[in-house]
């Protein structure tokens, strides 16, 4: 089993339209956990922290559920410029990261 | 950005060859860390350095192997190169938990 997983999409969704996608963990010790945003041919880029309570930051909301271990991302209208892969990305210890293979978001005028 | 530099930016080597890739850690990160990414994947994590030690290492041969120096920026060197080693290598560097990438070397193994 994969230590992240995640629905590869595509989301094709329209500009100010909600979408929200899932990712699942495998290893319940996990300690942090992250949203990155990729761009076509680009680095990642550490879009949010998810924290146990929730947290949001502008139009990107992000929640963690450590019981059934997946955290979430929403983005609330969407922008063309939201358009990219959103990778999920599980902290297992101190020195790795493990990613899931991305969730592809495509806004459109 | 995030002050992380990486050179080249893309490299064709043939099989059999060896590749130095080189990484400047963003100012007062003392741990590097390198990832593969594969087309269509995630990055993979191949190791990290944390004040010029290995600090970790992922499901990668020996083949793959790294040195930090003592300004921190780091080089990952890949020996006899294989098609499968074609993918965009990453490194981040991080002070505490939060790891920032550079924009990555594309190499290309024909």
């Amino acid at each position: 089993r994969k230590e992240v997983e995640q629905d590869p999409g595509p989301f094709n969704v329209p500009e100010g339209a909600t979408v929200a996608f899932n990712c699942t963990y495998s290893n319940s010790a996990s300690q942090s956990f992250f949203w990155y945003r990729q761009d076509c041919r680009k680095e990642p880029k550490l879009l949010m922290s998810v924290y146990s309570s929730g947290n949001e930051d502008g139009r990107f909301t992000a929640q963690l559920n450590r019981a059934s271990q997946y955290i979430s991302l929403l983005i609330r209208d969407s922008k063309l410029s939201d358009s990219a892969t959103y990778l999920c990305v599980v902290n297992l210890n101190d020195y790795k990261l493990s990613f899931g293979a991305g969730t592809t978001v495509t806004v459109r005028a | 950005e995030t002050g992380v530099t990486q050179s080249p930016t893309h490299l064709i080597k043939t099989r059999g060859q060896q590749v130095t890739l080189r990484c400047s850690s963003q100012s007062g990160h003392n741990t590097v860390s390198w990832y593969q990414q594969a087309l269509g994947q995630g990055p993979q994590f191949i190791f990290q350095y944390y004040r010029e030690e290995e600090n970790g290492r992922g499901n990668f041969p020996p083949r793959f192997s790294g040195l930090q120096f003592p300004n921190y920026s780091s080089e990952l060197n890949v020996n006899a190169l294989e098609l499968d080693d074609s993918a965009l290598y990453l490194c981040a560097s991080s002070s505490v938990d939060t790891q920032y990438f550079g924009p990555g070397t594309r190499l290309t193994v024909l």
